[in-house]
C-alpha cells in the first residue's frame, strides 16, 4: 500500500544530543514536507522540500536541519541548538501543485529527558 | 502570507448537520482552500479543497463565498467519529510549500 511512514513513533533524547526522524513515502511525490505541533496547537512549517536535493526554510527552521538526497526521504535532525525541541512532529508529501491533496504521517513524538 | 481565523470550538449532536466556518479575508486570487481534520496524536486527514465552485466527495461539502473571503466545511450527518480538530488552510500555486495551518476548530460530537 502507498502511503508515507514516520520512525520512530516515540523517542527520547537527552539534553546536548542531536537526533534524526525518520520520514519515507512510496506514493512518488515530489514534495515533502516537516511540521511542528505542540499541545493545543496548531501545525507550524519547519522545511519543505519541492524536488530532490532542494529544499526550504519554513516558518520555524532554527534549530533544525534536513537533506533531500532521495525522492522517497526527508530526514529531519533536531540539533542541540533547538532549546525547547519537545513536541509532536509530522511529516507530510504532496504531489506538485496547490491543488495538491497532502498525505500526512502519523508523526514522531519527541521527548527530551 | 493569507491567514485563516476559525472558531476554537463547536459542538453538534451526532446524526445533525455541522457547518464549520472559516474567515480568510485577505485570500489571494489563485489560493485554494483546503480542510484537514486530526485526531489525537495523529496526522492530520485530508477533507476537501476548493478554488472557487462549491465542492462536495464523500466526506463532506465545501462551500465557498462568492467573494472567497469565507469558506464553510459542511458535514451534512456528524458522527462520533467526526470529532476531530478541523484546519482550513490556504495554498498558493506560487508557493505551495508554504501552506499555514492555524489552531483550527474542535469540534465536539454529542451522542
Amino acid at each position: 500500500d502507498g502511503g508515507i511512514t514516520q520512525s520512530p513513533k516515540y523517542l527520547f533524547r537527552k539534553e546536548g544530543q542531536n537526533v534524526t526522524l525518520s520520514c519515507e513515502q512510496n506514493l512518488n511525490h515530489d514534495a515533502m514536507y516537516w511540521y511542528r505541533q505542540d499541545p493545543g496547537q496548531g501545525l507550524r512549517l519547519i522545511y519543505y522540500s519541492q524536488i530532490v536535493n532542494d529544499f526550504q526554510k519554513g516558518d520555524i527552521a532554527e534549530g533544525y536541519s534536513v537533506s533531500r538526497e532521495k525522492k522517497e526521504s526527508f530526514p529531519l535532525t533536531v540539533t542541540s541548538a533547538q532549546k525547547n525541541p519537545t513536541a509532536f512532529y509530522l511529516c507530510a508529501s504532496t504531489v506538485q501543485g496547490a491543488w495538491a491533496e497532502a498525505f500526512f504521517g502519523q508523526g514522531t513524538r519527541l521527548t527530551v529527558v | 502570507d493569507a491567514k485563516t481565523t476559525q472558531p476554537n470550538s463547536m459542538e453538534s449532536n451526532e446524526e445533525e448537520p455541522v457547518h464549520l466556518p472559516c474567515n480568510h479575508s485577505t485570500i489571494s486570487g489563485t489560493d485554494y482552500i483546503h480542510w484537514y481534520r486530526q485526531l489525537p496524536s495523529q496526522g492530520p486527514e485530508y477533507v476537501i479543497h476548493g478554488l472557487t465552485s462549491n465542492v462536495n466527495n464523500r466526506m463532506a461539502s465545501l462551500a465557498i463565498a462568492e467573494d472567497r473571503k469565507s469558506s464553510t466545511l459542511i458535514l451534512h450527518r456528524a458522527t462520533l467519529r467526526d470529532a476531530a480538530v478541523y484546519y482550513c488552510i490556504l495554498r498558493d500555486p506560487r508557493n505551495a510549500g508554504k501552506s499555514t495551518f492555524g489552531d483550527g476548530t474542535t469540534l465536539t460530537v454529542k451522542p
